[in-house]
């Protein structure tokens, strides 16, 4: 079963920030948050992951409390082409293999 | 994408007949997955493999054969196809332990 929790879905206007929520209580100490997304039944293409500082490179943000309970990805411009399916994951870092997908949250932009 | 391909991209089939699947990538990624997707479900690990003529079974392995004879390639193997077996098949690769899984397109499997 997956470790996380995420809405089923959300909408976002266009051109503004996209904050997708998840909740992953009983993460441990060595597992990583990754972030994933799905465009209409293509193949998932990986968005950002991190242990415990927030990262951002030129896709998203990730923010992770302090506790490590619960996370934050942030699509700061949110463009159409961004509506997908995206998964959030905890998984141990050196055990990239073992990804346990979820439902989900469906992320729609709207013009 | 780490030049991943997957063929057939779709194929129809009749219950008892053998399918294989294929997997290929030009990256010289070391881990290879076979991941399928099914309404409500999400993706689910079929099997996986850890380097050549090295495979380990998934969460959902029943039914289901690999082979990794080259790094390049990853066959997935339905020894006889069941209509539940019907869905979206997706291959996925990384460099090594450290790195992120890349997905190949995907291949839609009906099994009538």
């Amino acid at each position: 079963d997956a470790k996380t929790t995420q809405p089923p879905s959300m909408d976002c206007a266009e051109g503004r920030a996209a904050n997708l929520p998840c909740n992953h209580s009983t993460i441990s100490g060595n597992e990583y948050v990754y972030w994933y997304r799905q465009i209409h039944s293509q193949g998932p293409q990986y968005i950002i992951h991190g242990l415990k500082n927030n990262e951002t490179n030129e896709m998203a943000s990730l923010i992770i409390t302090e506790d490590r309970k619960s996370s934050t990805l942030i699509l700061p411009h949110a463009t159409l082409r961004d509506t997908a399916v995206y998964y959030c994951i905890v998984a141990i870092y050196n055990q990239g293999g073992k990804l346990i997908f979820g439902q989900g949250t469906e992320l729609s932009v709207k013009p | 994408d780490a030049g991943i391909t997957q063929s057939p991209r779709h194929k129809v089939t009749e219950t008892g007949t053998p399918v294989t699947l294929r997997c290929h990538q030009t990256e010289n990624h070391r881990y290879m997955y076979w991941y399928r997707q099914d309404p409500g479900h999400g993706l689910r690990l079929i099997h996986y493999s850890y380097g050549v003529k090295d495979t380990d079974k998934g969460e959902v392995s029943d039914g289901y054969s690999v082979s990794r004879s080259k790094t390049e390639d990853f066959l997935l193997t339905l020894e006889s196809a069941t209509s539940s077996q019907t869905s979206v098949y997706f291959c996925a690769t990384h460099r090594d332990s450290a790195d992120t899984q890349y997905f190949g397109p995907g291949t839609r499997l009906t099994v009538l």
